[in-house]
């Protein structure tokens, strides 16, 4: 139990394209889901939370214009990184939370390598 | 300010040793602290976790300690094995933070054969 997939694993695409990820949770509902994205070598840096059927809140410093997060059902979350460039290449992750009293850990996804070219 | 910190961004053991991962942390408001291990190009993978209340929990090769007083936890693996080889995270909550996770940069255990 507690699957987390993300879509697509890996996309390259050109400078000032706009590119949309997306995490679910496969068996269980998700009432908080979060953004990370890793640079090489580097920990996991929280972009922001997101949560079912109200707005994300960005941690300090991630552009809420650049990178849109929608969080639409308690199964889905989407990132749309818009009009990117080369230093958006990263690794992105995303995690979802039941939301059950005493689930204390976060499902990860596998992750998305973006490449912008 | 890096609250959740491993100091030691590599460890390198021998198979059957016994590999101790350590992490510090400065906000003693943490209610929760969580260990996740990490394949290149995958998400993390949780591991075990350990309650402020508590200064032990087990699971099969895996013992987590917490030393409160020190700010301090460690990630006990015993016997190790090759397949252990990652990236160890060790992470804290907040309490009332809506489940975030504050992560420290990550230990990679390479486990020789």
């Amino acid at each position: 139990g507690a699957v987390v997939s993300q879509h697509p694993s890996r996309v390259i695409c050109k400078s000032g394209t706009s590119v949309k990820i997306e995490c679910r949770s496969l068996d269980f509902q998700a009432t908080t889901m979060f953004w990370y994205r890793q640079f090489p070598k580097q920990s996991l840096m929280l972009m922001a939370t997101s949560n079912e059927g109200s707005k994300a809140t960005y941690e300090q410093g991630v552009e809420k214009d650049k990178f849109l997060i929608n969080h639409a059902s308690l199964t889905l979350s989407t990132l749309t990184v818009t009009s990117a460039h080369p230093e958006d290449s990263s690794f992105y992750i995303c995690s979802a939370h039941p939301g059950q009293r005493g689930a204390e850990t976060q499902y990860f996804g596998p992750g998305t390598r973006l490449l912008v070219l | 300010d890096q609250q959740v910190k491993q100091n030691s961004p590599s460890l390198s053991v021998q198979e059957g040793r016994i590999s101790i991962l350590n992490c510090d942390y400065t906000n003693s408001m943490f209610d929760y602290f969580l260990w996740y291990k990490k394949y290149p190009a995958e998400g993390p993978t949780f591991l075990i976790s350990i309650s402020s209340i508590k200064d032990k929990n087990e699971d099969g090769r895996f013992t987590v300690f917490l030393n409160k007083s020190a700010k301090h936890l460690s990630l006990h693996i015993v016997p190790s094995q090759p397949g252990d080889s990652a990236v160890y995270f060790c992470a804290a909550r907040v309490p009332g933070s809506n489940y975030k996770l504050t992560f420290g940069k990550g230990t990679l255990l390479t486990v020789n054969p």
